[in-house]
């Protein structure tokens, strides 16, 4: 079965610090994955995603993901990070095993960024 | 704005009453998902179908249901509602049907159920 695991529950970071959200995936074969953020009361944002190519990801608002196919990761990341990346973020992989292609969400990482 | 509608947005009933949650996808978009989110199961995956037919289910109970009409938006329907069905339901949408899809989903606001 495909999976996503986000190891941290909460990542505290200083407001200009780089900033990491980790992820590791689970699949068979080539992973399609993706990050998503959820700010408070609302419905959940897509950030970027891997499919396939470049392992350096850009997407949304500042933010960069690193896939990495020895270490079965997807870690997200920003170089300096700001108060309103505060936020609920979500890693996924798409579920190839079906034909819904539904994807298949870790459990989320609290980012809280301090001024 | 993702595009995708959900309603209604706010949602408060009785144990054992039935509602209903409506979504409308993106325009273009063939294929809706269900979700629910709770603070101890996280995301979950509920349901999704691909121009009106059922095409994957997930941990979705006996008690709710769900269907795509023909101008493509979706309904979910849950019935006999218990405590614990208290959750974020979102609904998203997406092109194409497939575990080749490499598109992203979109979500909806999602609707609030606080089960009393």
């Amino acid at each position: 079965a495909q999976s996503v695991a986000q190891p941290e529950d909460q990542v505290n970071v200083a407001e200009g610090n780089p900033l990491t959200v980790k992820c590791t995936y689970s699949v068979s074969g080539n992973p399609y994955l993706f990050w998503y953020v959820q700010y408070p009361n609302r419905g959940l944002q897509f950030l970027l995603k891997y499919i396939t190519g470049d392992n350096l990801v850009k997407g949304s608002y500042g933010f960069e993901a690193e896939f990495n196919k020895s270490q079965t990761s997807f870690h997200l990341k920003k170089p300096s990070a700001l108060v309103s990346d505060s936020a609920l973020y979500f890693c996924a992989v798409r579920d190839k095993g079906n034909q819904g292609g539904k994807l298949i969400f870790g459990q989320g990482t609290e980012l809280s960024v301090k001024p | 704005d993702s595009g995708v509608t959900q309603t209604p947005k706010h949602l408060i009933t009785a144990t054992g009453q039935r509602v209903t949650l409506r979504c409308s996808p993106r325009s273009g978009d063939l294929s809706v998902y269900w979700y629910q989110q709770s603070l101890d199961q996280g995301l979950q995956f509920l349901i999704q179908y691909y121009n009106g037919e059922e095409r994957a289910k997930g941990n979705i109970l006996e008690r709710f249901s769900a269907q795509q009409f023909p101008d493509l938006h979706s309904e979910l329907n849950l019935s006999s509602l218990e405590l614990g069905d208290s959750a974020l339901y979102f609904c998203a949408s997406s092109v194409q049907l497939g575990g080749g899809n490499t598109g992203e989903l979109f979500f909806g606001e999602g609707s609030r159920l606080t089960v009393l």
